[in-house]
């Protein structure tokens, strides 16, 4: 069965340092995402992209992050200067077309800023 | 702006109660409406969906009816078993938004 693989499973980062989580989306699918899960609390919504621009973003998704999909199967998530609160489980989740309904999530990359 | 609401967990029921996890969304229109499901140390694997008012999606002995009336869309299910403990996300997307907007999630722990 397809899945969103992503890589690394844990990071550990100091604050100040960059930092880029990889998803391998649905090979065939169109729209991807990126989410954040603090603490096994609420999944928040960062960014949505598709036809390699950003449809949309959240208040979260500041000048910080940036998203990329350098070569047609990675989607990349970036934090330029991770601070403490970034510390976060980060969700890559990608889905067939707008109305198909399924997000489909990977695993996600667990980042800790010390 | 558009949310969804879910009840506060966590939910602690004994092996085969019967479990409803309340859910409303106050997006406009007619979004389509899901159930996420969270095993420990998982990510989020979708366990139902409706997509129009009065569907019932239904999968692994849940069930989930889209009720435009009163804007829920309450998980329920006959007879838990220790396997379903999770956390529970109700969640909507309202097409041409190019988000889904996930609710706080529900915390279920079944007891044997």
């Amino acid at each position: 069965e397809p899945e969103v693989t992503q890589t690394p499973s844990h990071q550990v980062t100091q604050m100040g340092q960059e930092v880029i989580l990889r998803c391998v989306p649905i090979s065939n699918h169109l729209y991807f995402y990126w989410y954040r899960q603090i603490l096994g609390q609420k999944v928040e919504f960062l960014v949505s992209f598709y036809n390699n621009e950003i449809s949309e973003k959240s208040e979260i998704f500041d000048d910080q992050f940036s998203v990329e999909r350098p070569d047609g199967s990675n989607f990349t998530l970036k934090i330029r200067s991770t601070k403490l609160e970034d510390s976060a489980m980060y969700f890559c989740a990608s889905n067939g077309g707008a109305n198909t309904g399924e997000l489909f999530f990977g695993e996600g990359s667990r980042l800790t800023v010390l | 702006g558009d949310s969804v609401t879910q009840m506060e967990g966590p939910v602690t029921l004994s092996e085969e109660a019967f479990l409803t996890i309340n859910c409303t969304y106050t997006a406009t229109g007619y979004p389509s409406l899901f159930w996420y499901v969270q095993y420990p140390g998982e990510g989020l694997q979708l366990l139902l969906k409706a997509t129009k008012a009065d569907d019932k999606g239904s999968n692994k002995g849940f069930e989930a009816t889209y009720r435009k009336e009163t804007t829920s869309f309450h998980l329920e299910k006959g007879s838990v078993q220790v396997s379903d403990s999770a956390v529970y996300f109700c969640a909507e997307y309202r097409a041409g938004t190019y988000k889904y907007i996930f609710g706080t999630g529900t915390r279920l722990k079944v007891l044997a």
